[in-house]
């Protein structure tokens, strides 16, 4: 299994929109709809944004929003706030009970 | 409310045994597979593995098999992360978390910090 590839870093100005690419192969992204994005603020946890490609858990705000198109996802951030600044990981599942992370992309608000 | 406690940070040195707990509360522990997370200083996260506390059914990711034992003790809704002999490329911040497809749930990490 080898990671999926995410680009190091995005930046942004608030109100802007980015979108943080993932890409893998169709063994992982482009073989179920099980995508999931994290976000991870310094010190912390992290925290789910996005799951089975595009679907948000409660709390998050609609400003986040996913897509996938063959064998690469999307995380979709709008309207930018400073908060978000952060880094964020894709996931895909990859079979046989197994996931995959990405490398992270380290999301800077200017 | 949904929780994974996880226990303390620890400091140990290279050969060393170790376990950390994970203890889940607020839903049913045995209907959710319980999975671990590594993050190394300064990088990105890192699949372990899983395990069902039902019946201990545990699945490995290739990188981390023979490295870790993953168990639980579903008697007191607690998963466990098992080193037999540490190395210095141990220390990182280790995450339990709640697996469906996806992790909804995570613990708060332990660090584990491994130097003679």
């Amino acid at each position: 299994q080898s990671a999926l590839t995410q680009p190091r870093s995005v930046s942004g100005s608030p109100g802007q929109s980015v979108t943080i690419s993932c890409t893998g192969t169709s063994s992982d992204v482009g073989g179920y709809n099980y995508v999931s994005w994290y976000q991870q603020h310094p010190g912390k946890a992290p925290k789910l944004m996005i799951y089975d490609v595009s679907k948000r858990p409660s709390g998050v705000p609609d400003r986040f929003s996913g897509s996938k198109s063959g064998n690469t996802a999307s995380l979709t951030i709008s309207g930018l706030q400073s908060e978000d600044e952060a880094d964020y990981y894709c996931c895909s599942y990859a079979g046989s009970y197994s996931v995959v992370f990405g490398g992270g992309t380290k999301l800077t608000v200017l | 409310e949904v929780q994974l406690v996880q226990s303390g940070a620890e400091v140990k040195k290279p050969g060393e045994s170790l376990k950390i707990s994970c203890k889940g509360s607020g839903y049913s522990f045995t209907s959710y597979w319980i999975g671990w997370v590594r993050q190394m200083p300064g990088k990105g996260l890192e699949w372990m593995g899983i395990i069902y506390p039902v019946d201990s059914d545990t699945r490995y990711s290739p990188s981390f098999q023979g490295q870790v034992t993953i168990s639980a003790d579903k008697s007191i809704s607690t998963a466990y992360l098992q080193w037999n002999s540490l190395k210095a490329s141990d220390t990182a911040m280790y995450y339990c978390v709640r697996h469906v497809y996806y992790f909804d749930y995570w613990g708060q990490g332990t660090l584990v910090t491994v130097s003679s």
